[in-house]
């Protein structure tokens, strides 16, 4: 059983440029989490998504900032316009329903912004 | 808002010592507390977790405790080795979701 699949793992933009981040969950999980990781700094949640359903966005800024996760296909995490600040790195994790507690990690998109 | 204290933000012990983390939580609903470990430049792995209706959790050098009453819980790693070396973080789910509150984590160093 593959874990959680993330691409790309390394993401370079220029400031302005838009960032499309992928999260495939393990197979058999429908509920996917993203969180963002500054330098040396703990993971911040950003948005929490079942198929075709975003469940809780209260983490994620409300501009330039965007996520699905559509019936078919992986979930995509979207950076519009990207700035310096945004650079970080982004993990997803996946569940297989919800009442099931535990998120496993996928290995994380590092995101630059030059 | 929800919260995750976590203590101390750095831990340097000697190999073969014993090395304590401690987290406190505020959302009294949370029921369900893991703790991840993170190598440079690598995913959280999660190491052991605990749920609201146990108070110790081990699983050979490591172990968990839980405090439900003060809102406390405490990742305990016996004979540290030098591979013990990471970032450990706890987290507890929050706003009734499921998203984690992670800790701000604990970089611990086991000298050789």
């Amino acid at each position: 059983n593959a874990g959680v699949m993330q691409n790309p793992r390394h993401l370079v933009r220029r400031r302005g440029q838009e960032a499309r981040l992928r999260c495939s969950p393990m197979k058999g999980h429908s509920h996917v989490y993203w969180y963002r990781q500054l330098p040396e700094e703990g993971l911040k949640f950003m948005v929490y998504l079942q198929k075709e359903n975003i469940i809780d966005e209260s983490g994620m800024p409300k501009e330039r900032f965007s996520a699905e996760f559509p019936k078919e296909g992986p979930s995509i995490l979207r950076i519009q316009q990207v700035v310096r600040g945004d650079s970080a790195a982004y993990f997803c994790a996946s569940s297989p329903r919800q009442g099931s507690d535990t998120q496993y990690f996928g290995p994380g998109t590092r995101l630059t912004v030059l | 808002g929800e919260n995750v204290e976590q203590h101390p933000s750095t831990l340097s012990v000697q190999e073969g010592d014993s090395a304590v983390i401690k987290c406190t939580y505020s959302d009294s609903a949370s029921n369900y507390f893991p703790w991840y470990k993170q190598e440079l430049g690598k995913r959280p792995q999660l190491i052991i977790d605990i749920r609201s209706n146990v108070g110790e959790k081990k699983d050979q050098r490591i172990a968990v405790t839980l405090n439900k009453t003060a809102k406390h819980f405490s990742l305990h790693i016996t004979e540290t080795q030098p591979e013990d070396s990471a970032v450990y973080f706890c987290a507890a789910p929050g706003g009734g979701t499921y998203k984690y509150i992670f800790g701000t984590g604990t970089r611990l160093k086991v000298l050789a």
